[in-house]
């Protein structure tokens, strides 16, 4: 595998369920992050982790938990989702602050 | 704060013509870098470009050139010889390396269709 990938790439969950979306990075890289891309909206920074630790939680709600074991792993746990939160979600990596982010293919989530 | 706009919301040509995506951009940091992303249908963000805003110079790369110009805040895009491959969202970004480091500003999008 190279770049980012993430799975999986298509979900529907219910407003009850608990799933968790996943991202890889192969680059190497000491940043990570999590995007969201409703319709008609410009692309929402979520989350920041910089050698593992958090450095921006750009206001969401709780019901998104993201979670970082290792630089090349990062998880975004969710439970008790609203239909509003149906979205693209993109995982992207860097090497740090003003360099370029490479993308995943992101996950589409779709919440009944 | 930063801010990035992209007026153009779709854009439509016929193949071979010439295609100019327009991004102006607002920060009070001196430092900043800027990027462009094409997203293809597939929904995957390609990365095109990084300049610096102490790099003024315009760069050519195959069919695509970039034209990065401080004195209006502007940072456009060409495509030359537009082929149908190119239809895609292009989206212009910026990061501001003392306020914001990591975060990257995008702006709405620019969507390109090119017809054969």
């Amino acid at each position: 595998e190279t770049g980012v990938t993430q799975t999986p790439r298509h979900l529907v969950m219910g407003m009850t369920n608990k799933k968790s979306l996943k991202c890889e990075q192969h680059l190497g890289h000491n940043a990570m992050y999590w995007y969201k891309q409703s319709a008609k909206k410009p692309l929402e920074l979520m989350f920041v982790y910089s050698l593992e630790e958090r450095v921006e939680n750009n206001s969401v709600p709780s019901r998104f938990s993201p979670e970082c074991p290792n630089s090349s792993h990062l998880f975004l746990h969710l439970h008790t989702l609203q239909p509003e939160d149906s979205a693209l979600y993109l995982c992207a990596s860097s090497q740090g602050p003003g360099y370029e982010q490479f993308f995943g293919p992101g996950t589409r989530l779709t919440v009944l | 704060a930063q801010k990035v706009t992209q007026a153009q919301t779709e854009i439509s040509v016929v193949e071979k013509e010439d295609v100019t995506l327009d991004c102006v951009y607002e920060t009070r940091d001196t430092t900043y870098y800027l990027f462009w992303y094409k997203q293809p249908p597939s929904g995957e963000l390609v990365f095109l470009i990084r300049r610096n805003s102490f790099d003024e110079q315009n760069e050519i790369s195959g069919r695509y050139s970039w034209n990065f110009q401080k004195s209006t805040s502007s940072f456009n895009f060409t495509i030359t010889a537009s082929q149908v491959v190119d239809s895609a969202v292009y989206f212009c970004a910026l990061s501001e390396e003392r306020s914001s480091g990591d975060k990257l500003t995008f702006g709405t999008g620019t969507r390109l269709a090119v017809r054969p």
